[in-house]
């Protein structure tokens, strides 16, 4: 069946470099990926959509990449901060509401 | 402040009990989600409804009954649920389920049952 996952269950970063979380998905039909980000006892958050006729697509400290080639897409979080500590999942549809979600990566920013 | 509340956020029951949850999003917005997420496991697409109308049950036990009474409120009635039954409810909304438009989430209700 279709999947989408994250590579690592966790990632530590020093506060201050940068993050790359990545996603990889199995739907080449999949065409709308969404980042969501997840504090502790909080829903999921919406932090950057990509469409599958973009590869690249930028926002506040965020930046998300996507390979159609190889099915991959990464989060990059400039300047990691204590408050991006949360899970990070990322979700992938192709054409109607429903979304493939992965497990998430666990984000430990070290100060 | 996504604009979608849940009450209540934790919730404790017997598996002889009845007691619903409550969404309500002020995004306008015309599709409601019920999600469930358990601990290592990714997010479980339950109910979707569409202007009021119940467009997917996702093979969701009849323990859990979802009810849509206008766009900006949805409800999820439990009774008689399992103890496998304890995850974090997410309500979500989008504009409309006809576009991959994004979702947004609720806070989610924490259930315990016992």
């Amino acid at each position: 069946g279709e999947s989408v996952g994250l590579h690592l269950p966790t990632l530590s970063v020093q506060e201050g470099d940068n993050s790359i979380i990545n996603c990889a998905y199995s739907n080449s039909a999949s065409d709308y990926f969404i980042w969501y980000k997840q504090e502790s006892g909080k829903g999921p958050q919406f932090i950057i959509d990509i469409r599958s006729n973009m590869d690249k697509r930028q926002g506040q400290r965020v930046t998300v990449l996507l390979n159609k080639t190889v099915k991959h897409l990464s989060l990059q979080i400039a300047a990691t901060q204590p408050g991006d500590s949360a899970v990070y999942f990322c979700a992938g549809g192709s054409g109607t509401y429903k979304y493939i979600f992965g497990t998430g990566t666990r984000l430990k920013v070290l100060a | 402040e996504t604009g979608v509340t849940q009450t209540p956020r934790h919730l404790v029951m017997g598996m002889t009990n009845k007691k619903s949850l409550k969404c309500e999003q002020h995004l306008g917005h015309n599709a409601m989600y019920w999600y469930k997420q358990s601990a290592k496991k990714p997010l479980e697409l339950m109910f979707v409804y569409n202007f009021k109308e119940q467009t997917e049950n996702n093979s969701v036990p009849s323990r859990f009954s979802p009810e849509c009474p206008n766009s900006s409120h949805l409800f999820l009635h439990l009774h008689t649920l399992q103890p496998e039954d304890s995850a974090l409810y997410l309500c979500a909304s989008s504009p409309r389920t006809s576009d991959p438009d994004t979702q947004y989430f609720g806070p989610g209700t924490r259930l315990t049952v016992l």
